[in-house]
């Protein structure tokens, strides 16, 4: 098993540029997440999933699209990147909210 | 709403010392599960413990112990005899029983642990 992968590991964006974060996941799990870690501010919620079709809003929702056509599959696009938005990404999955999570290996964003 | 606070933002220790790491929560759920994890410096998120607000009894794994109370909304996390390769930063997180309730982290302890 190859868990949770992420592709990029590496990102240096311009402001207004838009582009995809992949994240995938071969355990079958049907909740997965991402969330954005800034220094001092732990990991934040950026949108989540808890089955194929169905995505919801975290605590850090604005900027940032998601969907979830596949149980393998949910990637992050960035509309139009803010220098804001420069962080480290993490996509999650899990069996449900109850049970930990994995996490895969992350993004490091930068936007100049 | 649910909160995670971690006060210790950084803490330095010198090796084989005893450390804990404190960790208060909030949530208005009645059933949620909380969990710690280390981030080491390269960088990946480990899953160490997780634990349901059920089941009050401390847990020992190794070096590691948790100490959970209700009474006052803490899961403490105490390392015995340290070590240089607890060097990492530790996070404590909530997740409630509620729809929306995802996980919430506490900022994060940084532990050094010198030689």
């Amino acid at each position: 098993n190859a868990g949770v992968t992420q592709t990029p590991k590496f990102q240096v964006l311009k402001t207004g540029q838009s582009m995809t974060l992949q994240c995938a996941q071969d355990m079958n799990h049907e909740y997965m997440s991402w969330y954005r870690q800034d220094p001092g501010m732990g990991l934040r919620l950026i949108h989540y999933s808890v089955g194929a079709g169905i995505t919801d809003q975290g605590e850090v929702p604005n900027g940032y699209n998601v969907s979830r056509s596949t149980t393998e599959d949910f990637p992050l696009r960035l509309l139009s990147a803010a220098p804001s938005q420069t962080s480290v990404y993490f996509c999650a999955s899990s069996w449900d909210r109850t049970q930990e999570q994995y996490f895969g290996p992350g993004t490091r964003l930068t936007v100049t | 709403a649910q909160k995670v606070t971690q006060a210790q933002t950084e803490i330095s220790v010198v090796e084989k010392e005893d450390v804990t790491l404190d960790c208060v929560y909030e949530t208005r759920d009645t059933t949620y599960y909380l969990f710690w994890y280390k981030q080491p410096p390269s960088g990946e998120l480990v899953f160490l413990i997780r634990r349901n607000s059920f089941d009050e009894q401390n847990e020992i794994s190794g070096r590691y112990s948790w100490n959970f109370q209700k009474s006052t909304s803490s899961f403490n996390f105490t390392i015995t005899a340290s070590q240089v390769v607890d060097s990492a930063v530790y996070f404590c997180a909530l997740s409630g029983n509620n729809a929306g309730n995802m996980l919430t982290f506490g900022g994060g302890t940084r532990l050094m642990v010198k030689p």
